[in-house]
């Protein structure tokens, strides 16, 4: 079955990088668009970025910006965010999710989640 | 980018039907997805591409859109429905972006 596991995440302090790791298996993982989603505690789900199957396209939300790069390693299966110059407003859950359908396209209907790994930012 | 907004909370009797509602302005170009989250829990699809459900989510979920609002609907609403459901769509602003509503708190009487 589908199985997305995030890591990476702990305590840094403002200012500071970290890149969070989301391994996947149990499908093709190179046909799928991927997406990073974060919930800021007792928040709302927040998008965060997207890249597409081959790595090719990259899209962020307006709030990361020229501060996060999403990459992957289909030979690897893992779905990468680099995070730098961090804030405290980045603290949150980061939750890695699969794009439904694969192919060039990106959907945006997220069918897979990971159970998503909490960043905090802090001094 | 664009905005979707949702009521913060609806609350619904067990086993009667309830309609939780979002509204923007990206609706009128792109279809909803609608998430379910409880507690401690990632998120679930369970409705996108307007009206389909993935497979395993039952049917007495389903999607629909008038205008700039999309709905999602529980008819027969059971106690486990109960959580925080988002729906999201792409930007309309055309990039390849994507945006959550703040969603909404559905608690079942």
């Amino acid at each position: 079955q589908v199985q997305l596991v995030e890591s990476g995440g702990g305590v840094v302090q403002p200012g500071k990088s970290l890149r969070l790791s989301c391994a996947a298996s149990g499908f093709s993982f190179s046909k799928h668009a991927m997406h990073w989603v974060r919930q800021a505690p007792g928040k709302g789900l927040e998008w965060v970025a997207v890249i597409s199957n081959d790595g090719s396209n990259k899209y962020y939300a307006d709030s990361v910006k020229g501060r996060f790069t999403i990459s992957r390693d289909n030979s690897e299966n893992t779905l990468y965010l680099q995070m730098n110059s961090l804030r405290p407003e980045d603290t949150a859950m980061f939750f890695c999710a699969r794009d439904l359908i694969d192919g060039d396209f990106v959907w945006g209907d997220l069918d897979s989640w990971g159970q998503g790994t909490l960043v905090t930012v802090s001094s | 980018s664009s905005e979707l907004t949702q009521d913060p909370a609806v609350s619904v009797a067990l086993g009667q039907t309830v309609r939780i509602t979002c509204q923007g302005d990206s609706l009128r170009s792109y279809y909803a997805s609608w998430y379910q989250q409880k507690p401690g829990q990632p998120p679930l699809l369970v409705i996108y591409n307007k009206f389909n459900r993935p497979s395993g989510v039952p049917d007495r979920f389903s999607g629909s859109r008038s205008g700039n609002t999309a709905s999602l609907t529980i008819t027969g609403a059971l106690a486990e429905d109960e959580a925080d459901y988002y729906c999201s769509s792409r930007d309309s602003s055309g990039d390849h972006r994507w945006v959550f509503a703040g969603g909404t708190k559905l608690t079942v009487l």
